[in-house]
């Protein structure tokens, strides 16, 4: 098995809204990642969890929770958004967090806050 | 300032021909550079990864090249098929110990019947 799910696949939530994210992987992988895209833009790095425990936080605003519940788990708690946090967060995992490690990308969900 | 550039940003092309897409880097220090192919709406897949030592790698009609002098790489693809069609991203990854990537902006290839 070597995918990385995601769900939901789509989300619209109002800005006073509580939703969250989650995303799940059975590979034995040990790092996950949460990214955001925009249209026609690359994934920009949000967080990544490492062994379980936050190891990158690139400055996302608090509106965005991260939880890594187990080392297949990751969610991503939301709270309070804004429109311009409307895009597609991808979800990644890598076996370790080493630097030749491929990461493998979720499908994504589509959000879209109003 | 780290940085990865793509080009061009858009590429429409017919099928069964062939197409270069470039990727320029002024990465430092340089670890390993990856072209990912993402689907419209989906996550990325990553298509082919390079080290500083490596030139050339492929993966059927796929095939990059990497001149870490000039820092460089390139994605040839071959006699292209509809299904190609897709925004192919170059990622290239600093040697900090980290997981710091560089992301560039992507081409956007469009195949035509």
């Amino acid at each position: 098995d070597t995918e990385v799910t995601q769900t939901p696949k789509h989300l619209v939530m109002g800005m006073t809204n509580k939703k969250s994210l989650k995303c799940e992987q059975h590979m034995g992988h040990r790092a996950m990642y949460w990214y955001k895209q925009k249209a026609k833009k690359p994934p920009e790095l949000m967080f990544v969890y490492s062994y379980e425990k936050l190891s990158i936080n690139e400055s996302v605003p608090s509106r965005f929770s991260p939880e890594c519940p187990n080392s297949s788990l990751l969610n991503l708690h939301l709270h309070a958004l804004q429109p311009e946090d409307s895009a597609l967060y991808l979800c990644a995992s890598s076996q370790y967090s080493g630097q030749g490690d491929e990461q493998y990308f979720g499908p994504g969900t589509r959000l879209t806050v109003t | 300032k780290n940085q990865v550039e793509q080009s061009p940003q858009s590429l429409i092309i017919l099928e069964g021909k062939n197409c270069t897409l470039q990727c320029n880097y002024t990465v430092s220090p340089f670890s390993n550079l990856r072209w990912y192919k993402q689907d419209t709406g989906r996550g990325p897949v990553s298509l082919t990864i390079m080290t500083f030592s490596e030139n050339t790698k492929s993966n059927g009609r796929y095939t990059a090249t990497l001149d870490a002098d000039t820092k460089q790489s390139s994605l040839h693809i071959t006699a292209s098929q509809l299904s190609d069609s897709a925004s192919y991203i170059c990622v290239v990854r600093l040697n900090t110990g980290g997981f710091k990537t560089i992301f560039g902006a992507g081409t956007r290839l469009f195949v035509k019947a």
